[in-house]
């Protein structure tokens, strides 16, 4: 399978913990995307890279949350002191980031329940 | 302010009909307009998509209808069937502007009745 691919699938914390999610794009995709889906709303950009840099950070993504994607291939997305309000799916997508129209392909999400 | 708004919020089908979702969106600067279809538990995937200088798209039995005039889009589904019940984004993008980060509408649940 080359799609996009994230772990954990699944997270449950207690408020308070840092956690981290992994995002491994399709090979060859330089722009990768961080969204967040609340349950029954559609997802939110939260922030993006080209290749190793981060160029856009969402108002969304406050002080407690960091993203790097230190080699330009897989990236992670860390929660300091998670708050109940983190609870959703956080979704990460990858596109070619050149030429044409960019059409961004979603991976499966981590679900991220904090208690 | 919700830059691309969706309707209805929910929907239910019988069987082989059409179920129509609307969208409008307010940024003219928008190039791209991509609908994603996801299953409970998945990410979304991307359905089918439409430029501004088109007024129709047809992929299957999914078809994107435009006016760029009014600022509209919808999709159809043509012969719809149970396996098509899932939640339906609509969205926006610049998709060749530096920020190209994707405006979804909020999703429309669809329930086709066998």
């Amino acid at each position: 399978d080359t799609g996009v691919s994230q772990n954990p699938r699944h997270k449950i914390t207690k408020r308070g913990q840092n956690v981290t999610f992994r995002c491994d794009p399709i090979s060859e995709h330089n722009r990768l995307y961080w969204y967040r889906q609340t349950l029954g709303q559609g997802p939110e950009f939260l922030t993006y890279f080209q290749n190793e840099a981060q160029l856009e950070k969402s108002r969304l993504l406050s002080d407690r949350f960091s993203a790097e994607r230190p080699k330009g291939s897989f990236s992670t997305l860390e929660i300091q002191r998670t708050e109940q309000g983190d609870s959703a799916m956080y979704l990460c997508a990858s596109s070619p980031g050149q030429g044409g129209i960019r059409t961004q392909y979603f991976g499966p999400g981590t679900r991220l329940l904090v208690l | 302010q919700q830059q691309v708004k969706q309707s209805p919020q929910s929907l239910i089908v019988q069987k082989g009909g059409i179920p129509i979702i609307n969208c409008a969106y307010e940024n003219t600067a928008f190039d791209y307009f991509p609908w994603y279809q996801q299953f409970p538990g998945k990410g979304p995937a991307l359905l089918i998509a439409i430029r501004p200088d088109v007024s129709e798209k047809k992929e299957g039995r999914f078809t994107i209808s435009f006016n760029k005039s009014a600022k509209q889009f919808s999709l159809h589904i043509m012969d719809s069937q149970p396996g098509d019940s899932a939640t339906y984004f609509c969205a926006a993008s610049r998709s060749m502007n530096r920020d190209d980060k994707i405006i979804f509408g909020k999703g429309t649940r669809l329930h086709i009745l066998p």
